[in-house]
């Protein structure tokens, strides 16, 4: 079965543009979350999709949004990047809400921005 | 707020050594509680959860964690480390009613030296 996938691996962008990350997530898995990790902040929840619908958010500006679609891929997109928001960003999916949740999320190798 | 202490940023030691890594949670609720780790450019893996039952719980690669209630408290452990363990270690907590949602300790970098 395959993992979590997450594309792209590495992006380099400017401040000022904006960018679309992707995640495939586990056959199955209906939910999709996301995470921002950097050196100072550690892991931080971006935000939680099911069944396309958003169930959570953290605490992020609004230039970082998301969408689930109707087979449970996921994207986010970050508007106007700046030099802050260089960071791995990581996809997990679960199979909460369907029933037989196991506890758990897998998470992708995840897509780590630079921003210049 | 859900808050995850994870005592040491850094735990060096030698090759086949015991080492203990130290996670501390406050939560007035019930929680599922997991250790995960990362290796340099990669995800996370989930070594070990619990979700209920037993308190001491076994995961991959020969680490086990002991779920203490009264303490708040899951360190992770192993008996004797190799190099290949070298890489940081994350204590996550889950609130039973948040869906999917982890709160991270910020992560212990264990480094095992021969």
């Amino acid at each position: 079965k395959a993992g979590v996938t997450q594309t792209p691996r590495y992006l380099i962008k400017t401040r000022g543009q904006q960018v679309t990350l992707s995640c495939s997530p586990i056959s199955g898995h209906r939910s999709v979350s996301w995470y921002q990790q950097t050196p100072g902040q550690g892991l931080q929840f971006l935000f939680e999709y099911f069944s396309e619908t958003q169930r959570n958010k953290g605490n992020f500006p609004g230039r970082f949004s998301g969408r689930q679609f109707s087979n449970s891929r996921s994207e986010m997109n970050v508007s106007t990047l700046e030099l802050g928001d260089s960071a791995l960003y990581l996809c997990a999916s679960s199979t909460y809400g369907q029933g037989r949740d196991t506890g758990e999320l897998f998470f992708g190798e995840g897509s780590r921005l630079t921003v210049l | 707020a859900q808050s995850v202490t994870q005592l040491d940023s850094q735990v060096p030691v030698f090759e086949e050594a015991p080492v203990e890594l130290r996670c501390n949670y406050s939560s007035s609720v019930s929680v599922y509680l997991f250790w995960y780790v990362q290796y340099p450019n990669q995800g996370l893996q989930l070594l070990l959860k619990y979700l209920s039952g037993s308190t001491l719980v076994k995961g991959i690669n020969g680490f086990e964690a002991e779920f203490n209630k009264s303490q708040t408290s899951f360190h992770l452990r192993k008996p004797s480390v190799h190099i290949s363990d070298t890489a940081e270690y994350f204590c996550a907590v889950r609130r039973g009613s948040t869906l999917g949602r982890l709160y991270f300790g910020r992560g212990t970098q264990l480094t095992v030296w021969p």
